[in-house]
């Protein structure tokens, strides 16, 4: 499985956006890249996916690299309820399977 | 509403017993899983399954067996050769290689 780099942790202030990167610099052509969430002592939920172009949707925004070795998952006003672990993960066009890293621990400062 | 329900969410047992833990989902999902999360760590999958009577193991199945009887129920039963079993078990399902999985809220094993 291609895998992928994320800094441990994070903070911000409320309101403010965030910018969580993630490497993935063996990404190959058919990887999308995925980012869920995890708030304690719940299971992840689903943010965002993409394969090359940027996206957008009501929870954040995934600007991807033109090479596709980086991304960033944008945050644009952070709450006290986006602070959760955030796991960038790159799942084959063919694949079923979801792998899990440590995340990136999210925390916003009221 | 649709979703995921994973039951019970607190659940103690004794060493050496084996313990069942209930999936049940009514998204009409092809394809369901079992992940194992430690304190401080990320996930890890267990075993899946992409079609009723088949599953795969995962990257830790040992101790761990699964059935797929029916499309909406993937029960995992935590085995006694299973050497450290207290931990976040996590249930996920997925359409046919679709891009989201949606997740129950957790059961949390403790073995004593």
């Amino acid at each position: 499985d291609a895998k992928t780099t994320q800094p441990n942790s994070m903070e911000s202030n409320e309101e403010e956006p965030v910018h969580l990167p993630c490497n993935h610099s063996t990404i190959s052509g058919t990887d999308y890249i995925h980012w869920y969430r995890q708030l304690p002592s719940q299971g992840p939920e689903y943010v965002i996916h993409g394969l090359t172009s940027n996206v957008n949707n009501r929870m954040a925004s995934l600007a991807i690299a033109e090479d596709r070795k980086s991304s960033t998952l944008i945050l644009h006003r952070a709450t006290l309820r986006d602070a959760a672990v955030y796991y960038c993960i790159l799942r084959a066009d063919n694949d079923y399977k979801l792998s899990f890293g440590a995340g990136t621990t999210v925390t916003v400062r009221a | 509403d649709g979703g995921i329900t994973q039951s019970p969410k607190y659940l103690f047992r004794k060493e050496g017993q084996n313990v069942t833990l209930s999936c049940e989902q009514n998204l009409n999902h092809d394809a369901m899983y079992w992940y194992r999360q430690d304190p401080g760590q990320g996930l890890r999958l267990i075993y899946y399954s992409q079609i009723v009577n088949d599953f795969q193991k995962g990257d830790i199945a040992e101790g761990y067996s699964v059935s797929r009887e029916k499309k909406e129920s993937f029960p995992l039963t935590v085995t006694s050769a299973q050497k450290n079993p207290t931990a976040f078990y996590l249930c996920a399902s997925s359409i046919f290689r679709g891009y989201g999985y949606t997740f129950g809220s957790g059961t949390r094993l403790t073995v004593v």
